[in-house]
């Protein structure tokens, strides 16, 4: 069955410091993946998904095939970047998301 | 602007209750979900419908019963409500996959149940 796995509950930074929250998925064809964000207090909304490799907010994120991974980068952490992150990945051949189990990041001052 | 909107954000229920929590989109969207969102054990998809009157299982449709008898409108349904079922809800909605390319899910805010 296909997995999304984030290996981090927790991620804790600095403002301007590097931020990496980690995706690992298990499909052997190719992947459709994404990032969804969740701010405080908002609903959950798409952050990015690699098919259109853009750079919102700052935030990229490369699909690495060998790796099997979909992490998700941004150079240098604003405190309004502190949400709940929730990496996922399309169901095949279907419009079924599976999500991981999301990784909160935290960007103090 | 794109709407998903729930009936409650906050609901508060007895064992043994049945449950009705309601999600109406208005993008005309084909596809509607109903997951669950738990501390650690990130999101999880209780049942989806594709179409009018539609419906198929997800990971953990147990306990769980959908309708969907007009396109903008998907209920979920907890026929026994069970302490275990305390959980955040979350409705989305999507538009078909067209050519391939896949149509972002779009949330509601949330409905906080909470059974006593």
């Amino acid at each position: 069955a296909q997995r999304v796995t984030q290996p981090e509950k927790l991620l804790s930074v600095f403002k301007g410091a590097p931020v990496e929250l980690k995706c690992n998925y298990s499909y052997s064809g190719s992947p459709e993946l994404f990032w969804y964000v969740q701010y405080s207090r908002q609903r959950l909304q798409l952050l990015l998904r690699h098919i259109s490799r853009e750079s919102i907010k700052g935030f990229t994120a490369d699909l690495n095939k060998g790796e099997t991974s979909f992490h998700l980068k941004k150079p240098f952490a604003q405190e309004e970047d502190s949400a709940m992150y929730y990496c996922a990945s399309l169901s095949y051949n279907t419009d079924k998301l599976i999500f991981g189990t999301g990784t909160r990041l935290q960007v103090f001052p | 602007d794109v709407k998903v909107t729930q009936s409650s954000r906050y609901l508060v229920k007895r064992t043994g209750e049945k449950v009705f929590l309601e999600c109406v989109q208005d993008m005309d969207h084909e596809n509607m979900f109903w997951y669950r969102q738990d501390p650690g054990l990130g999101l999880r998809l209780i049942y989806f419908s594709y179409d009018v009157k539609m419906k198929e299982k997800g990971d953990i449709p147990e306990g769980y019963s959908v309708s969907r008898e007009k396109k903008e409108r998907f209920s979920l349904i907890l026929e026994s409500a069970s302490t275990n079922q305390t959980s955040m809800y979350l409705c989305a909605s999507s538009s078909d996959l067209l050519a391939g390319v896949y149509n972002e899910q779009f949330f509601g805010p949330g409905t906080r149940l909470t059974v006593l």
